[in-house]
């Protein structure tokens, strides 16, 4: 059974600092890694998608890969009250011919203002 | 605008009946997903589908049916025989890199 771990959280940060998120996966052959946001009630929202080892930026979003560690981060500088929501990681399953992703549970981000 | 159209947004249904949901997309993707969402839960693979007339089961497909007639289509049936189908229902599809995209969802309540 293939696994992507993240803590639940809540994680609470104060507003404007920076939100640190993590994920595990046991997949050694995934390749494909995505970061969801979901507001409560509301479908998830792709907000990043890395595919090679090290740091992709997108705007205040920072998502890193590590594929030796198995292990996958999104960084959100400059933290709004606006960022609280449900973030979920997402790796996609490497057996031939799948499009399949296996979502974590996910972590409950609160930005206090 | 492309993007993935779920409906209804709200369903309620008695125990027994039959209910399908409705999913279409116009961003011309060839996968197409259902999931389901249960509060505190995380997504759980329903039944998906990589080209049109053919689908998979997913880690709970029991109770539930699915057709893919057209690429555009993936409609979701909940059987009586389903026996917890109160959730959120989520249909998704997918670029050939994997992204997945979804749509609003569906709330369907059973009593």
């Amino acid at each position: 059974q293939k696994e992507v771990e993240q803590n639940s959280g809540p994680l609470s940060v104060p507003e404007g600092a920076i939100a640190s998120l993590n994920c595990t996966y046991s997949d050694r052959g995934s390749q494909s890694f995505f970061w969801y946001r979901q507001y409560s009630g509301k479908s998830p929202e792709l907000i990043m998608s890395i595919y090679s080892n090290g740091d992709k930026e997108d705007g205040r979003f920072t998502a890193q890969l590590n594929k030796a560690s198995q292990y996958v981060s999104l960084l959100i500088r400059d933290s709004q009250p606006s960022d609280s929501a449900t973030y979920l990681c997402a790796v996609n399953d490497s057996g031939a011919g799948s499009y399949q992703l296996t979502f974590g549970k996910g972590t409950k981000l609160s930005v206090i203002p | 605008d492309g993007g993935i159209t779920q409906s209804p947004k709200y369903l309620f249904r008695k125990e027994g009946q039959n209910v399908t949901l409705s999913c279409e997309q116009n961003l011309n993707h060839d996968a197409m997903y259902w999931y389901r969402q249960d509060p505190g839960q995380g997504l759980r693979l329903i039944y998906y589908s990589q080209i049109v007339n053919d689908f998979q089961k997913g880690d709970i497909a029991e109770g539930y049916s699915v057709s893919r007639e057209k690429k555009e289509s993936f409609p979701l049936t909940v059987t009586s025989a389903q026996k917890n189908p109160t959730a959120f229902y989520l249909c998704a599809s997918s670029t050939p890199t994997y992204e997945q995209y979804f749509g609003p969802g569906t709330r369907l309540t059973v009593t």
